[in-house]
């Protein structure tokens, strides 16, 4: 059973440009959650997700970010017009049910604003 | 969801048990305490989680006081891949939003 799968695990854009991330949750999984790193820093949660509806996007910010789950495909985390301050590490993690926090982790995408 | 306290950082060596505290002062009845482990550039790894008294896997034991107002973390005979960061989570099963901390920044030197 293949675990969470981010990509890109790195992707670099030019302040102004879009950014797209992508998560395929674990097989089963229907719920899904994406969080921010800095670096030396914590997780800070972002949005979750289950399929086709946003439960709760109270850590993203209002502007630049959006976050779909559709019924098919894998999720996605969309940052437009980056700015230096969106480089980061961003994660996504699965869950079979409704919020447990036991979540599987996907490896992370590193975002870097140049 | 309750706020949680951990040591910023710790050391050990090889082949000693290692507890880690936290502090959730504010826990309520129905939050469950999770520990997940983090190494550099990878995302956390759920470790173990707990309600109370104490709770046992391959990998760690938590232990919880009949308060719940902290827990512990204890890792057996911690080897240099033991060197990550460890996160206590607080908050109930059912909820949907996962609030990490800090952590812990735990260093096993050989």
């Amino acid at each position: 059973n293949a675990g969470v799968m981010q990509n890109p695990r790195h992707l670099v854009r030019r302040r102004g440009q879009e950014a797209r991330l992508r998560c395929s949750p674990m097989k089963g999984h229907s719920h899904v959650y994406w969080y921010r790193q800095l670096p030396e820093e914590g997780l800070k949660f972002m949005v979750y997700l289950q399929k086709e509806n946003i439960i709760d996007e109270s850590g993203m910010p209002k502007e630049r970010f959006s976050a779909e789950f559709p019924k098919e495909g894998p999720s996605i985390l969309r940052i437009q017009q980056v700015v230096r301050g969106d480089s980061a590490a961003y994660f996504c993690a699965s869950s079979p049910s409704r919020a447990t926090y036991e979540q599987y982790f996907g490896p992370g995408t590193r975002l870097t604003v140049t | 969801l309750a706020k949680t306290t951990q040591p910023i950082s710790m050391d050990s060596y090889e082949g000693q048990e290692v507890n880690i505290t936290c502090s959730h002062n504010n826990i309520a009845t129905n939050d469950y305490i999770t520990w997940y482990q983090q190494f550099p550039s990878q995302g956390p790894r759920f470790i173990i989680q707990g309600y109370k008294t104490k709770v046992t896997n391959e990998v760690a034991s938590l232990f919880i006081p009949a308060d719940r107002k902290s827990s512990t973390l204890s890792l057996p005979r911690v080897s240099l891949s033991d060197t990550a960061v460890y996160y206590c989570l607080v908050g109930e099963t059912g909820g949907f939003k996962t609030i990490f901390g800090a952590g812990t920044r735990l260093f096993v030197k050989a």
